[in-house]
């Protein structure tokens, strides 16, 4: 089957570092993304993994190990508008014309 | 611009209606997806067109049907026999099936009264 596990939810304070999991279990696995999503919006791109390691962009970086079925999102020096959800999505096979599963979202809450 | 739209952004009907709500993209994009979201739940795909005059269920289609005879547009019926379709409709682009991220339109939130 298909799973894929985050945490509900989250809080952290303004300034610090913050660490979100994701952990995966699919037929096939042609990369990672993470999206971050505010209320009410259409999630946006973050970070896309394919190979094991960390990718750096900015103040987030993401982490993926393919023998784990690990990937984690990082995001330093935290800001009140980084308050959102944040998706695992995990690209299936080519068998399943590489559609996106995601997971069901981590909501962080940032706090002054 | 480039980019997704969906219209409109809230979208009220009575039980027993079908209602086809828009996307429509400007990127070029051959694939175009459609997914359903509902409250501390993840997307659910429910229909994607890989190319222009075909498409392939998603996880979730029944109740739903869609056409693609247009690159541009996708849009999605929700039908009288979807028992559940009040939930938060996204629409979503990427240029091929491979490894392309996709970019997501506005969203439609349908209430169903």
């Amino acid at each position: 089957g298909q799973n894929i596990d985050q945490p509900t939810e989250m809080t952290a304070t303004e300034g610090a570092i913050v660490q979100i999991n994701c952990t995966y279990q699919t037929s096939g696995f042609n990369g990672l993304f993470w999206y971050q999503q505010h209320a009410g919006e259409a999630p946006t791109f973050l970070s896309y993994n394919v190979l094991d390691g960390l990718e750096e962009k900015g103040r987030f970086s993401s982490f993926l190990s393919r023998s784990k079925g690990y990937s984690y999102l990082l995001l330093k020096e935290l800001q009140m508008k980084d308050s959102a959800s944040y998706l695992c999505a995990v690209r299936g096979a080519v068998d399943s014309s590489y559609k996106l599963i995601f997971g069901s979202g981590t909501r962080l809450l940032v706090r002054p | 611009d480039g980019g997704i739209t969906q219209s409109p952004k809230y979208l009220f009907r009575k039980e027993g209606q079908n209602v086809t709500l828009s996307c429509e993209q400007n990127l070029n994009h051959d694939a175009m997806y459609w997914y359903r979201q509902d409250p501390g739940q993840g997307l659910r795909l429910i229909y994607y067109s890989q190319i222009v005059n075909d498409f392939q269920k998603g996880d979730i289609a029944e109740g739903y049907s869609v056409s693609r005879e247009k690159k541009e547009s996708f849009p999605l019926t929700v039908t009288s026999a979807q028992k559940n379709p009040t939930a938060f409709y996204l629409c979503a682009s990427s240029p091929g099936q491979g490894v392309d991220e996709q970019f997501f339109g506005p969203g439609t939130r349908l209430t169903v009264l």
